[in-house]
């Protein structure tokens, strides 16, 4: 069965550091999307991703954070400068129709 | 805005008793209602959305307008069921986001 899968599993990074998260949706999907949780909170909608363009985001996704669909499989979510803040588990999910599938995650950490 | 409130963290349950996972949400117009579950060391995964009206692995929710809950329950509890529980909610057609609630951890006593 076709999964999202999710690239590093594990990011360490330093604050002020770049770091792209990448994505590989599920092939005949359209609709991407980037969620994040941090620990011992809620999952929280970033952005959604449809036609090349962001159909929505929300008020934590600022002009530190960008996305991009590179190629024909890949989705990357970068961060430009980190925070301390950042740190969290970033899931991506792919639709097709009406169930969005969840990629295992990236756990990220900004040290 | 739209929230989803789940106000149990923890839940314990001894196998063979029911479950009941509540979630209550707050949205002036008709939303899709859903229920996430992560096992362990797993991925978030669908277990069922009200407007299938299903039954997946034994549990049931069914949405409740007048008190704007989507309870999940089940009568009989497995140790398997053994997961973290979220409830989630979309607004709207071409609103594709999901709003989830803080999640339910259900623990099963063998």
């Amino acid at each position: 069965e076709p999964e999202v899968t999710q690239t590093p599993s594990h990011q360490v990074t330093q604050m002020g550091q770049e770091v792209i998260l990448r994505c590989v949706p599920i092939s005949n999907h359209l609709y991407f999307y980037w969620y994040r949780q941090i620990l011992g909170q809620k999952v929280e909608f970033l952005v959604s991703f449809y036609n090349n363009e962001i159909s929505e985001k929300s008020e934590i996704f600022d002009d530190q954070f960008s996305v991009e669909r590179p190629d024909g499989s890949n989705f990357t979510l970068k961060i430009r400068s980190t925070k301390l803040e950042d740190s969290a588990m970033y899931f991506c999910a792919s639709r097709e129709l009406l169930e969005q599938f969840f990629g295992p995650g990236t756990r990220l950490t900004v040290l | 805005a739209q929230r989803v409130t789940q106000p149990e963290k923890l839940l314990s349950v001894f196998k063979g008793a029911p479950v009941e996972l509540k979630c209550n949400y707050s949205y002036s117009g008709s939303p899709e209602l859903f229920w996430y579950v992560q096992y362990s060391r797993q991925r978030l995964q669908l277990l069922l959305r009200h407007i299938s009206r299903e039954s997946i692995k034994g549990f049931t929710a069914d949405l409740n307008k007048g008190e704007t809950s989507f309870h999940l329950k089940k009568p009989f509890a497995q140790e398997e069921d053994s997961a973290m529980y979220y409830c989630a909610l979309r607004v709207g057609f071409g609103n594709e986001k999901l709003t989830f609630g803080t999640g339910t951890r259900l623990t099963i006593i063998p």
